[in-house]
């Protein structure tokens, strides 16, 4: 069965510095892998995507996501946040022909001044 | 503008009352999802329906029922037998592949009075 760890449950940081967020999956073939975002009181916001080539994927809002099959991981990365990125970001892998998807628990991102 | 509405944003239910959640998408998507969020775990699939008049039971089903007459509406009901309902309940739609993103309302917060 696929699943989706994301080992920080919290994660602090100021803004203008570098963010990198963990996401391990398990799977027996290749995964679809996604990274989502969500404010407070709102949906999930599609930032990025991977299904196969690249493997260094860009996204909205200036993130982007390695996949590393070795590591079987999917860390989703941003240079420089900024206050708007506080938020709860989830990765998520999809494997069953209709679309079933597994998402991990969340991080949550705290932007410092 | 194309996406999926959730109403009513928040809920109120009383003991031994069943209320529905209203999902309506205008993607001219097959598939439609709905999901249990708490605090900490992520999302959890409760059921999921990949065409119309048809839907399976996801992880935790147990304590709702669904219906799917419209390709659109995908509506979910939490019964008196749900005996945790306070939650944030995600509808979700794709296009039913496993390399096809779902896409999610903004969705509805459910408390017990």
């Amino acid at each position: 069965a696929q699943s989706v760890t994301q080992p920080d449950i919290h994660i602090t940081v100021s803004e203008g510095a570098s963010l990198e967020l963990r996401c391990n999956y398990s799977y027996g073939a290749t995964p679809y892998l996604f990274w989502y975002v969500q404010s407070p009181g709102q949906g999930l916001q599609l930032l990025l995507k991977y299904f196969s080539g690249d493997t260094l994927v860009q996204g909205i809002k200036g993130f982007e996501a390695e996949f590393k099959r070795s590591q079987s991981s999917f860390n989703l990365r941003k240079p420089s946040v900024h206050w708007s990125d506080a938020a709860e970001y989830f990765c998520a892998v999809s494997g069953d022909s209709w679309g079933k998807f597994q998402f991990g628990a969340g991080t949550q991102v705290v932007v410092t001044p | 503008d194309g996406g999926i509405t959730q109403s009513p944003k928040y809920l109120f239910r009383k003991e031994g009352q069943n209320v529905t959640l209203s999902c309506e998408q205008n993607l001219n998507h097959d598939a439609m999802y709905w999901y249990r969020q708490d605090p900490g775990q992520g999302l959890r699939l409760i059921y999921y329906s990949q065409i119309v008049n048809d839907f399976q039971k996801g992880d935790i089903a147990e304590g709702y029922s669904v219906s799917r007459e419209k390709k659109e509406s995908f509506p979910l009901t939490v019964t008196s037998a749900q005996k945790n309902p306070t939650a944030f309940y995600l509808c979700a739609s794709s296009l039913g592949r496993s390399n096809q993103p779902q896409h999610f309302g903004d969705g509805t917060r459910l408390s017990i009075l």
